[in-house]
Formats: structure tokens, sequence, C-alpha cells
């Protein structure tokens, strides 16, 4: 079944602690990203990547960090967790060429206290 | 940047009638608008998109406008159901991939039987 999966679902963490959140795809998409979710904003473009080692910023990059090593796979970190990175997180793949439609996983719900 | 604004951001209506969401843009380079819809503890899927080439663009229910002066574009759903309850984000890009995309606040669809 063609997907994007995200680990984990759910994550009540402290702050500081550094955490990952893993990301993969199946269906050998070219273009992955991360948004968050957050009450009125809708989804703000953390990071995106359109291939193997090359990774931009999107709209709020400040706090995480991705990283691109294979094609099936976009985590997603945060090394010094704060309050204020407490959201709804999805990944997202697309294949870049023939549609421009967003595949995401599903969520990641994080809590930083 | 781009920045994308959504209105309204509540919408309610009876089982039958017709449901506009609005949006407006500011990146006038922008070239890829697409819709998405986010049932509630789902993730967002594309239901219809549109290329600043083209000025309208139907699908059974729903249809999409861009006006490319004004820098607005456009839902409409006709003959509301109460499945078509959900989130309805927009978005734009300026990226011919669009990956790299802005969205809109979302506006919350309640169709009351």
């Amino acid at each position: 079944e063609a997907q994007v999966t995200q680990n984990p679902r759910y994550l009540i963490t402290v702050t500081g602690k550094k955490l990952t959140v893993t990301c993969s795809q199946n269906m050998n998409h070219e273009y992955m990203s991360w948004y968050r979710q957050d009450p009125g904003l809708g989804l703000r473009q953390i990071y995106y990547s359109m291939n193997v080692e090359v990774t931009d910023k999107g709209d709020v990059p400040e706090g995480y960090k991705v990283s691109r090593k294979e094609k099936r796979n976009f985590p997603l970190i945060l090394e010094s967790p704060s309050p204020n990175q407490t959201s709804l997180y999805f990944c997202a793949s697309s294949p870049g060429t023939m549609t421009n439609e967003q595949f995401f996983g599903p969520g990641t719900r994080l809590t930083v206290l | 940047g781009e920045n994308v604004e959504q209105h309204p951001s509540t919408l309610s209506v009876q089982e039958g009638d017709s449901a506009v969401i609005k949006c407006t843009y500011s990146d006038s380079a922008s070239n890829y608008f697409p819709w998405y819809k986010q049932e509630l503890g789902k993730r967002p899927q594309l239901i219809i998109d549109i290329r600043s080439n083209v000025g309208e663009k139907k699908d059974q229910r729903i249809a999409v406008t861009l006006n490319k002066t004004a820098k607005h574009f456009s839902l409409h759903i006709t003959e509301t159901q109460p499945e078509d309850s959900a989130v309805y984000f927009c978005a734009a890009s300026k990226n011919n991939a669009g990956n790299m995309l802005t969205f809109g606040g979302g506006t919350r669809l309640m169709v009351k039987p």
C-alpha cells in the first residue's frame, strides 16, 4: 500500500530533551516536506527536500533540523525542544513532476512540557 | 515571502446549499493553487487544484476559480452534504513542483442536515 508513515504518533516530552520524529514514504517520491499545524495558522512549512542530500528551509525552520540521507526517509529533529514547539506535525511527500499533490502522513502530536 | 489569507474561518450551511471559501495571496509569481480537505482527526487530502494559466476548474460538486489580477481564488461547493463537513485549506506556490506551499489559516465548514 502506497503511504507515508510517521513515528511516533503521539509524544509528550520535556523542555530540552532531544527528539526525532521519523517519516518514511514507499512511493519513490522525490520531494518531502515537514509542516506544523496550529489552530488558526493553518499548515506552516518547516523544511522541505527536493532530493537526497538536498534540503531547504520553509517558513518556520527555527529550532528544527532535518536530513535526507535516503530517498524514502526524512526525519525531523528537535535538538532542544521548547513549549512553543507543541504542535501537530505532518510529513508529506510528492512526486513533484507529473503531479504536485502532496501526500500527507498521519501526523504526530507533540507536547513539550 | 508569500502570504495567504483565507475567509471565513468558520462557515455553517444547510445541507443542499452552496458554500464558498475565499483566499487571497500576495506574491504575483505564485502559479499553483491547491485546496486540501482535512476531516476531524485525519490528514489533509488534496481535493482540487488550479494553475495560473486556467481561470476555472470543476470536479463534480466542487469548483475553483482564480483571478490573477486581483490575486484571489475561491472554492465553491454545490449541493453540500454532511460528509463535506471538514476544515478546508487553500495554498499557493510559485514553485512548479508545488512543494513550497504557503497555506491559508483554514475554514471549518459545517453542513447541517
